[in-house]
């Protein structure tokens, strides 16, 4: 089974550019995740999308951020524009179904390292 | 904020038992105990859960105490690919949010 696929792996840009990651679920999963981690932190949640729709984005910095799932498939993360505090790995992660109490599992993706000069 | 305390960094012997420790005093019945570990510029990899038994797969095994206070995730023979960071998580009941802390940073040393 293919796991969560990311990219890219690297980027760096300027501040105040624009930058846009991809994230491709494992087949079959309804529930993606967006984290961002902080060097020397565990990950953060940034947004969770239930199939093509949101169902949590209360810590996503929506003046700068944005994320879509148009296709409930695969999911883009951007900003813009970039600070130099965005610096960090986003991480993407996935789920089978995400109900609220199940024991579900996610699983994570690579990661994309961010560093902005 | 994470409902977790670790120890911030461990080490262990090759070829033994490697011991994580993970208070969450505040733990609610419905809630469970999930560990993750996070190898060096890879993404978090789940590792074992549970409620309130013991838990054991091929990875690890999961000691929760009776009153669900505390939990012990053990690695029965530690190799140099264990070395990583190891989260404990309380995963909040009504959502998905897996709220990570810092972890503990475990090194198997030869």
């Amino acid at each position: 089974e293919a796991g969560v696929a990311q990219s890219p792996r690297y980027k760096i840009i300027e501040k105040r550019q624009s930058v846009a990651f991809w994230c491709n679920p494992i087949s079959g999963h309804a529930t993606l995740y967006w984290y961002q981690q902080i060097l020397g932190q565990g990950p953060k949640l940034l947004i969770q999308f239930q199939n093509n729709g949101v169902v949590d984005d209360s810590q996503l910095p929506k003046d700068r951020f944005s994320a879509e799932r148009l296709k409930g498939v695969d999911s883009t993360l951007k900003i813009q524009p970039a600070k130099l505090e965005d610096s960090a790995v986003y991480l993407c992660a996935s789920s089978l179904f995400g109900s609220a109490g199940s024991e579900e599992t996610q699983y994570f993706g690579p990661g994309t390292r961010l560093l902005v000069l | 904020d994470a409902k977790t305390t670790q120890p911030p960094s461990m080490d262990c012997a090759e070829g033994r038992a490697a011991n994580l420790p993970c208070n969450h005093s505040t733990i609610s019945g419905n809630e469970y105990v999930y560990w993750y570990r996070q190898i060096h510029s890879q993404g978090p990899q789940y590792i074992i859960h549970g409620l309130k038994n013991n838990e054991t797969n091929e990875m690890a095994s999961l000691i929760i105490t009776e009153d669900r206070k505390s939990s012990t995730l053990i690695l029965p023979h530690a190799t140099l690919r264990d070395t990583a960071v190891y989260y404990c998580i309380v995963r909040v009941y009504n959502n998905n949010d897996m709220r990570f802390g810092a972890g503990t940073r475990l090194t198997v040393k030869p």
